[in-house]
């Protein structure tokens, strides 16, 4: 069974850092490309970023391009978001998201990074 | 960019209703399109890829179709369960692009 897990988030300033953690389990992680994919509270959804299998490629959004950046270790069967000078429009729920031939097809439950002051 | 704009934001339906919900590209993606349900604080689940191909699992009253830059998300008889929010997703070109949403409400 596809299980992805997600764990980081918290309470930080502005301007602070956080890492996000998404375990991975049930699937051979290597060969698939990951997404981070985020919600701000009452809002849409917001695709974040990208890796490729064998990090060949990441993508970014705008938003949050030079600020964030996404990887991957495929020892640990685990995805990450390192996210720097954090502000109050990056609050909201980041997932985690598995993408196959048949796009976003699992997603982990969420963890909420909170920006405020 | 690629926009999708998608509509309406929000309906009314009852149980038993058939309800469509469309996304239109800002620019032809040819198949590479999808539709996500979500629930109140819950993960979004794919229903439908590649436009209309009905993802395992998910019941046969959902349907998608369209091609290019016109999309639907059709479902047929709406059952208590599909009281939600549904997005479409662009995956042709990066940055991928989430619809605005539309909340499917009673």
């Amino acid at each position: 069974e596809v299980q992805l897990v997600e764990s980081g988030g918290g309470l930080v300033k502005p301007g602070g850092s956080l890492r996000l953690s998404c375990a991975a389990s049930g699937f051979t992680f290597s060969s698939y490309t990951m997404n981070w994919v985020r919600q701000a509270p009452g809002k849409g959804l917001e695709w974040v970023s990208s890796i490729s299998s064998s990090s060949n490629y990441m993508f970014y959004a705008d938003s949050v391009k030079g600020r964030f950046t996404i990887s991957r270790d495929d020892a640990k069967n685990s995805l990450y978001l390192q996210m720097n000078s954090l502000r109050a429009e990056d609050t909201a729920v980041y997932y985690c998201a598995k993408e196959d031939s048949s796009g976003m097809s699992y997603w982990g439950q969420g963890t909420l990074v909170t920006v405020s002051s | 960019a690629i926009q999708m704009t998608q509509s309406p934001s929000s309906l009314s339906a009852s149980v038993g209703d058939r309800v469509t919900i469309t996304c239109r590209a800002s620019q032809g993606i040819r198949n590479d399109l999808g539709w996500f349900q979500q629930k109140p604080g819950k993960a979004p689940k794919l229903l439908i890829y590649a436009a209309s191909t009905l993802q395992s699992g998910v019941p046969s009253r959902f349907s998608g179709s369209g091609s290019g830059a016109d999309f639907t998300l059709t479902i047929s008889s709406l059952q208590p369960e599909d009281f939600a929010t549904y997005y479409c997703l662009q995956d042709s070109n990066f940055p991928r692009t989430f619809g605005q949403g539309t909340k499917v409400e009673i």
